[in-house]
């Protein structure tokens, strides 16, 4: 297994620029959920999802939209990057709701100058 | 609302010595708690969890931790620290009720010195 896998590892945005950070698992798990990291605040909630189809926020998740059409797949958009947006982005995956136990991707490194 | 406190953000540690780091939390409901390491450059990865049972849990690494309800917390140890250790350490929080829904501390990096 692959595990949590995430593309690209590193891009640079300007300001006002769209992309999609994308994020697969080949562990047929049912909650997948991004975070981002910031220098002394730990990672931090942005968007979830506990099966196909369903999808709510996180603690932060203004500026990103998700979908999640397959089980497999979890991509998070930026919509319109601003310097804010800047960090590191993590997502996750576990096997059902209750398990709470998630594995996490290598991260994608974003700057947005 | 949930929060979770690493009081220490950056801690050195002499190779051999032995290594806490501290955690507390603040949640309303009964809570389920983590500590994950992450190398440079690297994700997270889970070092050990504590849901109920035995308050001393035992994880990969040769780490453990202690859950201590009276105090809110949940600290790591490990007897001794090997320069491989060099990382840094999130201690994070949930509940059956927020699902997998992760609360996580700001960290603390550890320094491990020769």
């Amino acid at each position: 297994n692959a595990g949590v896998t995430q593309t690209p590892k590193f891009q640079v945005l300007k300001t006002g620029q769209s992309m999609t950070l994308q994020c697969a698992q080949d562990m047929n798990h049912e909650y997948m959920s991004w975070y981002r990291q910031d220098p002394g605040m730990g990672l931090r909630l942005i968007h979830y999802s506990v099966g196909a189809g369903i999808t709510d926020q996180g603690e932060v998740p203004n500026g990103y939209n998700v979908s999640r059409s397959t089980t497999e797949d979890f991509p998070l958009r930026l919509l319109s990057a601003a310097p804010s947006q800047t960090s590191v982005y993590f997502c996750a995956s576990s096997y059902e709701r209750g398990s709470h136990e998630q594995y996490f991707g290598p991260g994608t490194r974003l700057t947005v100058t | 609302a949930q929060s979770v406190t690493q009081p220490d953000i950056h801690i050195t540690v002499s190779e051999g010595a032995s290594l806490e780091l501290r955690c507390n939390y603040s949640y309303g409901a009964t809570p389920y708690l983590f500590w994950y390491v992450q190398s440079p450059g690297q994700g997270l990865q889970l070092l050990l969890k504590y849901f109920s049972g035995d308050t001393l849990v035992q994880g990969i690494k040769g780490f453990e931790a202690e859950f201590k309800r009276s105090q809110s917390s949940f600290n790591l140890r490990k007897p001794s620290v090997h320069w491989s250790d060099a990382a840094e350490y999130f201690c994070a929080v949930t509940s059956g009720a927020a699902g997998n829904k992760l609360t996580f501390g700001g960290g603390t990096r550890v320094l491990v010195k020769p």
